[in-house]
């Protein structure tokens, strides 16, 4: 079974500090992993992928197999990042789920 | 249209009514998602198509929710004697898997069952 974990429902940050969103999974095979972001009264939409190793809007996040993780970072947090954020794991049977997400809410 | 389009907007229904919601999903994709969405939840998995038909139907609550795609374009979403459980966001997307799996959402159809 797979399964995506997201620990923080909520997660505050100053303008200016980095940014951790945490991203956990359980799936016995090779996942693609993936960042969905939905900013206000928008529609969800793919911040990044693990198997392009891009960095988009200033966001990466790298694959730990070892520790299951895929944990979204930037080193300096801007206001218009404030929204939410999804982890979703694919499968080999490219079932697609998602996780609980996380609200990123920059103080300013 | 360019995106992808769920109709309708809004649905508010009594408990027992019959829902059918609409998704038309961009030409040439494949895939084609639904996800259940309640109010602080992530998209919950229902069903997804491979062409026409229901490769993984396993997120489906139970036997009132059905959902088709008989042409391997837009799908319909069924729920037949609902429930005020049923009250949620029900997203679809789609895909074209041959490249690189992105999701592409609609906007969603809010259920609101009385």
């Amino acid at each position: 079974a797979q399964r995506v974990t997201q620990p923080e429902k909520l997660l505050s940050v100053f303008k200016g500090a980095p940014v951790e969103l945490k991203c956990n999974y359980s799936y016995s095979g090779s996942p693609e992993l993936f960042w969905y972001v939905q900013y206000s009264r928008q529609r969800l939409q793919l911040l990044l992928r693990h198997i392009s190793r891009e960095s988009i809007k200033g966001f990466t996040a790298d694959l730990n197999k070892g520790e299951t993780s895929f944990h979204l970072k930037k080193p300096f947090a801007q206001e218009e990042d404030s929204a939410m954020y999804y982890c979703p794991l694919r499968g080999r049977d490219d079932k697609i789920i998602f996780g609980k997400g996380t609200r990123l809410h920059i103080l300013p | 249209g360019a995106g992808v389009s769920q109709t309708p907007s809004n649905k508010v229904t009594e408990k027992g009514k019959y829902v059918e919601l609409r998704c038309d999903p961009i030409s040439g994709h494949t895939a084609l998602y639904w996800y259940r969405q309640s109010l602080g939840q992530g998209p919950e998995f229902l069903i997804y198509f491979q062409g026409t038909g229901a490769a993984d139907d396993s997120g489906l609550p139970n036997d009132r929710f059905f959902a088709v795609r008989p042409e391997g374009s837009v799908s319909t979403l069924k729920i037949q004697r609902t429930e005020r459980g049923d009250s949620a966001v029900y997203l679809c997307a789609s895909s074209s898997l041959a490249g690189d799996g992105e999701l592409f959402f609609g906007e969603g159809s809010r259920l609101t069952v009385l």
